[in-house]
């Protein structure tokens, strides 16, 4: 799986939306973006996943870049719930591997 | 979605004990497990894979006779910890993916295990 790069924290006012990078400059170009996240002493939880397109679920947006070498994923209304790890993986999609797990970006949101 | 339950979600246990953690599929059929560890402030760490039917697969560097998989039903799987000792002493949390195309991975709960 691709190697991905991600802030260790950021801070996002409650209300806001908050805005997560990710850079996954040597992503092949079967491999999906995922996002998960993990809420302290919790297990982690699926958020939302691409290819090339942008995708919106209820939980968030995700924005891939066109040359696919990073993305962004967007809470449009920051609640304190929101408060987690953020993790970006990237992987083929419907492979049958355990994730592999960077450190994440721990987003903090304000009240 | 699909729910991944994991029990206990806390032991305690004595040095040089044993502990078993069961990760259960409730509401679909897992044919892949997956196992992962997660020590204070830092990221999860792949353990092991566990497939139904057949012997576990573990990543390098995690002693299989010291945490024994087992993977008998579609719905269950389970680690032992054999001969606890405070270095254990983690967050231990299991995975399954379910039988549809996507093979999205579905996370439960955790078990934090301390080890005295």
């Amino acid at each position: 799986d691709a190697k991905t790069t991600q802030p260790p924290s950021m801070d996002c006012a409650e209300g806001r939306a908050a805005n997560l990078p990710c850079n996954h400059s040597t992503i092949s170009g079967n491999e999906y973006v995922y996002w998960y996240r993990q809420i302290h002493s919790q297990g982690p939880q699926y958020i939302i996943h691409g290819l090339k397109n942008n995708e919106t679920n209820e939980m968030a947006s995700l924005i891939i870049t066109e040359d696919r070498k990073s993305s962004t994923l967007i809470l449009p209304h920051a609640t304190l719930r929101d408060t987690a790890v953020y993790y970006c993986i990237v992987r083929v999609e419907g492979g049958a591997d355990g994730l592999t797990f960077g450190k994440g970006t721990h987003l903090i949101i304000q009240p | 979605g699909a729910v991944v339950s994991q029990h206990p979600s806390r032991v305690i246990c004595k040095s040089g004990t044993s502990v078993k953690i069961e990760c259960r599929s409730l509401d679909f059929q897992a044919t892949t497990m997956f196992w992962y560890r997660q020590f204070p402030k830092k990221s999860l760490m792949l353990m092991a894979t566990s497939n139904e039917g057949s012997k576990a697969t573990y990543e390098q560097g995690v002693e299989k006779d010291k945490f024994l998989i087992n993977h008998a039903s579609l719905t269950l799987s389970t680690l032992t910890v054999t001969s606890a000792h405070p270095e254990d002493s983690s967050f231990y949390i299991c995975s399954a993916i379910g039988t549809g195309g996507a093979n999205e991975q579905f996370f439960g709960p955790g078990t934090r295990l301390t080890v005295l």
